[in-house]
């Protein structure tokens, strides 16, 4: 099994950029997370899936954020334009209903 | 009010030594309830899950205390590679605790 993809691993652009996160969930999983991660914060559920469906989007912090799940294995997060407080660590998520949730290993992105 | 609060520590354990930490939980209503670690610059691994009548897993024990809404976590026999930071989560409202930091020393 190999687990939650993100790509890629370390996103650094400039303030204004478009910014695209991708993610590929652990197959059979009906249910997919986007996370944020800073140590302000910690942890913050951004949007989530149910079968490609988005079921709760109050995490996403304004319309600079979007997301997609055009199918079963496949989720973007694209963040137009960037800004440096964008600046984070984000992570996806996948679950089968009612089990834990499997990170993959987060995209580390920096706005200059 | 968080929806899941937890110390943030840092927990400073000898090796060898035994660690409990709780979190806290604001809504009566949530069922389920897991332990993740996370290790510096990685992502949250799952550790256990809580159940209600409590869990082992080695040197992991989880409880759940419904009357006072928190979960705890118990490490026996600290060892070196214990050290990280634990995340409480509320899976119902997908909400993670801030994480408590145990740092486990020789």
């Amino acid at each position: 099994d190999a687990g939650v993809i993100q790509s890629p691993r370390h996103e650094v652009t400039e303030m204004g950029q478009e910014v695209t996160l991708r993610c590929k969930p652990i197959s059979g999983h009906n249910s997919l997370f986007w996370y944020r991660q800073t140590m302000m914060r910690g942890l913050e559920l951004l949007i989530y899936f149910n079968n490609n469906v988005p079921i709760d989007d109050s995490g996403m912090p304004e319309d600079r954020f979007s997301a997609k799940m055009p199918n079963a294995s496949f989720s973007t997060l694209k963040i137009q334009p960037s800004e440096p407080r964008d600046s984070a660590v984000y992570f996806c998520a996948s679950a089968v209903l009612n089990s834990p949730l499997h990170f993959g290993n987060g995209t580390r992105l920096t706005v200059t | 009010r968080k929806e899941v609060e937890q110390d943030p520590g840092p927990f400073n354990v000898p090796e060898g030594a035994t660690v409990a930490f709780n979190c806290t939980y604001s809504n009566s209503a949530s069922q389920s309830f897991f332990w993740y670690r996370q290790d510096c610059r990685k992502e949250p691994k799952l550790l256990m899950s809580v159940y209600s009548s409590g869990n082992e897993d080695g040197r992991f024990t989880a409880q759940l205390n419904r009357a006072s809404q928190y979960i705890s976590l118990l490490i026996r026999d600290s060892k070196l590679s214990d050290s990280a930071t634990y995340l409480c989560v509320v899976k119902e409202k997908l909400q993670f605790g801030a994480g408590t930091q145990v740092v486990v020393t020789p």
